[in-house]
C-alpha cells in the first residue's frame, strides 16, 4: 500500500470557521508533512513530523495547527484563516532520514 | 540557502516531439528527486538520483544528474498526451525538499 489519504477532498469555510484536514496513511512511514500549494507554484513545506513529535515549523501562523496523534494519521486544524489562505493542501509522508516523499491527492479549501 | 533553478517554467511541443527540462543548483546537492503533477493533481514521485553523473531511464524518460551534482535534466521522448503536467526537480536536503518553480509541459493542440 503506497497510499497517502486525504479528507475531505474540497473545504469552503468562513473566516470565522473551526475546522480540520485528516490525513492517513499506513506505509509505516514515521516522517509526515504538510504542504500549501498555491495555483501554478511549487509545494510551500509547513510542518515536519518525526516520529510523532513536530520537527520543523516554517514560521506559519498560528492559526493553522498541526497534530499527528499517532504514527499514521495527521491533522491540520484550521481557526480563524484569511481568504489568502485558499490554496491546496497536501499531506505527505516519507521514511524516516529519506526525503522520498509520497503525497496524499490534497485538499482544496477555499476561504471566503 | 539551498535553491533550485529550473528552466524553462513553459514547453509547448507538438505531441511526438522531445521534451527536455534543466534543474540547476549552486551548490553540490546530495542528491535530486523528479515529481511529476498532473494538472488538478498532486506531486508524484519519480526518481531519485544520488550517484555524480548517474542516468537513469524509465520507458521513454531519461534522468541524468550532473558530474559535480549541480544539476539534473529530464528528457522524454516521443512526448504523449499522458506527459503533460507540471514537472518539479526538488534537491533532498535532511528532512526538506528545495523545490524550484517547475517546468510545465504542454501539448500543442
Amino acid at each position: 500500500d503506497t497510499e497517502v489519504t486525504q479528507t475531505p477532498k474540497h473545504l469552503v469555510m468562513g473566516m470565522t470557521n473551526k475546522k480540520s484536514l485528516k490525513c492517513e496513511q499506513h506505509m509505516g512511514h514515521r516522517a509526515m508533512y504538510w504542504y500549501k500549494q498555491k495555483a501554478k507554484k511549487p509545494p510551500e513545506l509547513m510542518f515536519v513530523y518525526s516520529y510523532e513529535k513536530l520537527s520543523i515549523n516554517e514560521s506559519v501562523p498560528s492559526r493553522f495547527s498541526p497534530e499527528c496523534p499517532n504514527s499514521s494519521l495527521l491533522n491540520l486544524h484550521l481557526h480563524a484563516l484569511q481568504p489568502e489562505d485558499s490554496a491546496l493542501y497536501l499531506c505527505a509522508s516519507s521514511l524516516p532520514g529519506r526525503t522520498t516523499t509520497y503525497f496524499g491527492p490534497g485538499t482544496r479549501l477555499l476561504v471566503l | 540557502g539551498q535553491q533550485v533553478m529550473q528552466i524553462p517554467q513553459y514547453q509547448h511541443v507538438q505531441e511526438g516531439e522531445d521534451f527536455t527540462t534543466y534543474c540547476n543548483s549552486s551548490t553540490t546537492l546530495s542528491n535530486i528527486q523528479w515529481y511529476k503533477q498532473r494538472p488538478g493533481g498532486h506531486p508524484v514521485f519519480l526518481i531519485q538520483l544520488v550517484k555524480s553523473g548517474e542516468v537513469k531511464k524509465q520507458k521513454r524518460l531519461t534522468f541524468q544528474f550532473g558530474e559535480a551534482k549541480k544539476n539534473s535534466s529530464l528528457h522524454i521522448t516521443a512526448t504523449q498526451t499522458t506527459d503533460v503536467g507540471t514537472y518539479f526537480c526538488p534537491a533532498g536536503s535532511n528532512y526538506q525538499l528545495i523545490w524550484g518553480a517547475g517546468t510545465k509541459l504542454i501539448i500543442k493542440p
